[in-house]
């Protein structure tokens, strides 16, 4: 399978716990998205990086929030002191240019 | 800020019916996205609109972009069970490239 992944696909954890998300993009996408959606919502945009550089970060993105992708290739997400509101399934979505973005299955987070 | 209106909410039509999803934007957008959704799984790619006018077609959905009216439509014709999901429109930012979603129709096909 070439398309896009995520690991864990599901995590529980309790509040005030640390957890870190992996995307692995598709292989040659410079560009790698995150979006965190909750129930009945849309995917709402958290970063973007353009190969190693953080381009963009939404104020969704508090500083419990971090997103690094070191080397242009996968990219983790970090998310310190877990809060119940932090439930919600990430999702990370990688392309080879600014039109269309291929989504990974998402990680499920529940914070207890 | 860019807002991206989705309606109906929620859609509830039998087998064999016609209906048309409406996805209104706030700002100006040269590109516009539609997926799909299936419960508990990511996004499908359906459409990409990319100039005004476009309009596309795939099976029993057909997608369209009028940029003036700041405007797209999906319909559905002759639904079939299989179609029902949530369906997302997404407007596209030209330089970031980062796409902001409208709050999705969840489509329910009946026998």
């Amino acid at each position: 399978d070439t398309g896009v992944s995520q690991d864990p696909r599901h995590k529980i954890t309790k509040r005030g716990q640390n957890v870190t998300f992996r995307c692995d993009p598709i292989s040659e996408h410079n560009r790698l998205y995150w979006y965190r959606q909750t129930l009945g919502q849309g995917p709402e945009f958290l970063t973007y990086f353009q190969n190693e550089a953080q381009l963009e970060k939404s104020r969704l993105l508090s500083d419990r929030f971090s997103a690094e992708r070191p080397k242009g290739s996968f990219s983790t997400l970090e998310i310190q002191r877990t809060e119940q509101g932090d439930s919600a399934m990430y999702l990370c979505a990688s392309s080879a240019s600014t039109v269309t973005q291929y989504f990974g299955p998402g990680t499920r987070l529940t914070v207890l | 800020e860019l807002k991206v209106e989705q309606n109906p909410l929620f859609l509830s039509m039998q087998e064999g019916k016609n209906y048309t999803i409406y996805c209104n934007y706030s700002t100006t957008s040269d590109r516009l996205y539609w997926y799909r959704q299936d419960p508990g799984k990511s996004l499908e790619s359906l459409f990409v609109l990319l100039s005004n006018g476009a309009v596309k077609q795939e099976g029993r959905l057909m997608a369209s972009l009028d940029t003036k009216a700041r405007l797209s439509t999906l319909h559905i014709t002759a639904a079939v069970h299989d179609l029902s999901a949530t369906y997302f429109c997404a407007v596209g930012d030209t330089n970031a490239g980062k796409s902001t979603f409208g709050d999705g129709t969840t489509l329910t096909v009946k026998p």
